[in-house]
């Protein structure tokens, strides 16, 4: 069974950092991975899309790799802005019938 | 705007009452899923669905059932609900294998 973790759990950084966020599946036959951002109460929006023939995504101040040899995922945030505070997600998808599993959660807080 | 949208946002119920919860997209998706998200546990997938008339099973369906009847509605029926089904429940939504968006989120409390 795909299980994913997610390291640091929590992470507390003053604003302009640059910091990284890490994420890793047990069973490394990943199809597509996502990295998604959750607000408190609210919905999850998607952050990054890496498919299956990608390693690598970036969106503005945002960038995601994916090794599929050992099954690792970071999400890259530069120049951290107190509005980048909140829960980052990854998920991973076993195949193209997109059953994602979801990892734990990294609790980011950027300190103004 | 495109979204995916639930309905109740926010329910109270009690035991054995029974309920649904909808969600709809305008996307034209044919990929829908239910997810639900309890503390320390995480997201887990409830049903999804491939394209109308086309379920399967997630990680937790017990207690669950869903319908797909038209491409753009995926339900979530709850026959007799219990206390251990009280958490957040999420819809999402995709085209093939593209990105999943996610509904507001709907707070289900069965006493």
């Amino acid at each position: 069974k795909q299980e994913v973790t997610q390291i640091p759990a929590a992470l507390s950084v003053p604003e302009g950092e640059n910091l990284v966020l890490n994420c890793s599946f047990t069973d490394s036959a990943i199809y597509n991975l996502q990295w998604f951002r959750q607000d408190p109460g609210k919905g999850l929006t998607s952050l990054l899309l890496i498919q299956s023939s990608q390693r690598e995504q970036t969106s503005g101040r945002l960038n995601a790799s994916l090794d599929k040899s050992s099954g690792r995922s970071t999400l890259y945030i530069a120049a951290s802005q107190p509005g980048d505070s909140a829960t980052y997600l990854c998920a991973g998808s076993r195949n193209y019938g997109q059953n994602f599993v979801f990892g734990p959660g990294t609790r980011l807080s950027v300190l103004p | 705007e495109a979204q995916v949208t639930q309905n109740p946002r926010y329910l109270i119920t009690v035991t054995g009452k029974k309920l649904t919860v909808t969600c709809s997209q305008n996307m034209n998706h044919e990929y829908m899923s239910w997810y639900r998200q309890d503390p320390g546990l995480g997201l887990r997938q409830i049903y999804y669905s491939m394209n109308v008339e086309v379920t399967d099973k997630g990680d937790v369906p017990e207690g669950y059932k869903v319908s797909r009847k038209e491409k753009r509605n995926f339900p979530l029926i709850l026959e007799s609900p219990s206390p251990n089904q009280t958490s957040l429940y999420f819809c999402a939504s995709s085209l093939g294998a593209g990105e999943l968006f996610f509904g507001e989120g709907s707070r289900l409390t069965v006493l």
